[in-house]
């Protein structure tokens, strides 16, 4: 199992540019989640899913977007960039609560800076 | 209203002793609490996690929780310096899809 995958790494965006930040998992889960962390933060949770064709807004939605059409993958896409945007993106899933351990799962991240 | 409070530190320990990082939370429906460690520059990981109130050990790892006073702590014995990092806190909301995390504790371990 590779787990959960983030591509890219790495990303240098201007203002107003967009970019989607992949988000695969080879686990089956059917919650996955997008969380921001900027230095010395917390996770802030920007969007979440419940399984394919179902989003929901997190804590800090404004200026992103997702769709899940399949299980393994959740997008996220980012709209007319803006420097407060500049953070590490994690994405992470899990099985839902009473069907295995509720313990999420972390992508590696991705680094993100808007210039 | 913050779910999940922590103290961000850093809490500087000498190689050897005991961490003792806290927690508390104001959902007193949560059900289950887990503790990830996070590097710098590192996605967070899965250290231990609890459901049922006193203890369980795991290595050099005990969770404790106890949910009457809404608090969990995770105590780190023999601590070395690979165990600096920030440890998040996370609570499983009595109702909702998303754990709920604190904004984690910075441990450091000097030699």
């Amino acid at each position: 199992n590779a787990g959960v995958t983030q591509t890219p790494k790495f990303r240098i965006l201007k203002i107003g540019q967009s970019m989607t930040l992949q988000c695969t998992q080879d686990m089956n889960h059917n919650y996955m989640y997008w969380y921001r962390q900027d230095p010395g933060m917390g996770l802030k949770l920007i969007y979440y899913s419940v399984g394919a064709g179902i989003t929901d807004k997190g804590e800090v939605p404004n200026g992103y977007n997702v769709s899940r059409s399949t299980t393994e993958d959740f997008p996220l896409r980012l709209e007319l960039a803006a420097p407060s945007q500049t953070s590490v993106y994690f994405c992470a899933s899990t099985y839902p609560p009473g069907q295995g351990a509720y313990e999420q799962y972390f992508g590696p991240g991705t680094r993100l800076t808007v210039t | 209203q913050k779910e999940v409070e922590q103290n961000s530190g850093p809490l500087s320990v000498p190689e050897g002793a005991i961490a003792s990082l806290n927690c508390t939370y104001s959902d007193r429906g949560s059900q289950s609490f887990f503790w990830y460690r996070q590097y710098s520059g590192k996605s967070p990981e899965l250290i231990m996690s609890i459901y049922s109130n006193g203890d369980k050990e795991d290595g050099r790892f005990t969770a404790q929780l106890n949910k009457a006073s809404q608090y969990v702590s995770l105590l780190i014995r023999d601590s070395q310096p690979s165990d600096s990092a920030t440890y998040l806190c996370a609570s499983e909301p009595r109702s909702g899809y998303a754990l709920n995390f604190g904004k984690g504790t910075s441990l450091l371990v000097t030699p």
